[in-house]
């Protein structure tokens, strides 16, 4: 059965203190990887998609790199305004369907 | 550009009673997809429709359903309602279904609390 783990479910973390959230996953052929950042009550906002093994993306304060069995969202020298909760998704070979299965998601929050 | 939008923002139901949630996606796109968001807990899908045509039905059950217009904006329907359906009601638009054409934008959601 498909299955996205993330880890750990919280994160505290000092402003300027970098660190690492895991998105571990079983599927059947990944067709892709995606990373979200969502505040509290608000929808999910897009951050990276990742396609193949060893392919790394970066923006601003966040690297994103993929293995054939996880991805890691690095946080260097994160800032308060990075606190909220960091989702992963993945798209799996299937017929016709751009379906996304969700980890439970990272909430992160830096203290000043 | 305008992103994906959503009506209403908060809706109050009460048991047994039927909602109808809307999305307009991001202008240009061709797919939307629907999931939903229980506290706590990831963005479960529920459809996704493209160019009108169903493409994919998560494990809700036939309460649920939803349809896609000629201008690609979408309808989720919920009937019968349950307090379990409480929850974040998120609408996503794309491209497409493959590679980058499935990376998908979220709009602000719909908090559907059933009272």
């Amino acid at each position: 059965e498909d299955q996205v783990t993330q880890s750990p479910e919280a994160l505290r973390l000092q402003e300027g203190e970098s660190s690492s959230l895991n998105c571990s996953y079983t599927v059947s052929g990944l067709r892709g990887l995606f990373w979200y950042r969502q505040d509290p009550g608000k929808g999910p906002e897009f951050l990276f998609t990742l396609y193949s093994a060893g392919e790394e993306k970066e923006k601003e304060r966040l690297k994103a790199t993929l293995t054939k069995k996880e991805s890691f969202l690095h946080i260097t020298a994160p800032k308060p305004e990075d606190s909220a909760t960091y989702l992963c998704a993945v798209h799996r070979y299937s017929s016709n369907t751009g379906k996304l299965i969700f980890g439970q998601g990272t909430t992160l929050q830096v203290k000043p | 550009d305008a992103g994906v939008t959503q009506s209403p923002t908060h809706l109050i139901k009460t048991r047994g009673q039927h909602v109808t949630l809307r999305c307009s996606p991001i202008s240009g796109h061709k797919s939307v997809s629907w999931y939903q968001q229980v506290l706590g807990q990831g963005p479960q899908f529920i459809f996704q429709y493209y160019e009108k045509e169903e493409r994919g039905r998560g494990n809700f059950p036939d309460r649920f359903s939803a349809r896609q217009f000629p201008n690609y904006s979408s309808e989720l329907n919920v009937n019968a309602l349950l307090l379990g359906d409480s929850a974040l009601y998120l609408c996503a638009s794309s491209l497409g279904l493959t590679g980058s054409y499935n990376e998908q934008f979220f709009g602000p959601g719909t908090r559907l609390t059933v009272l």
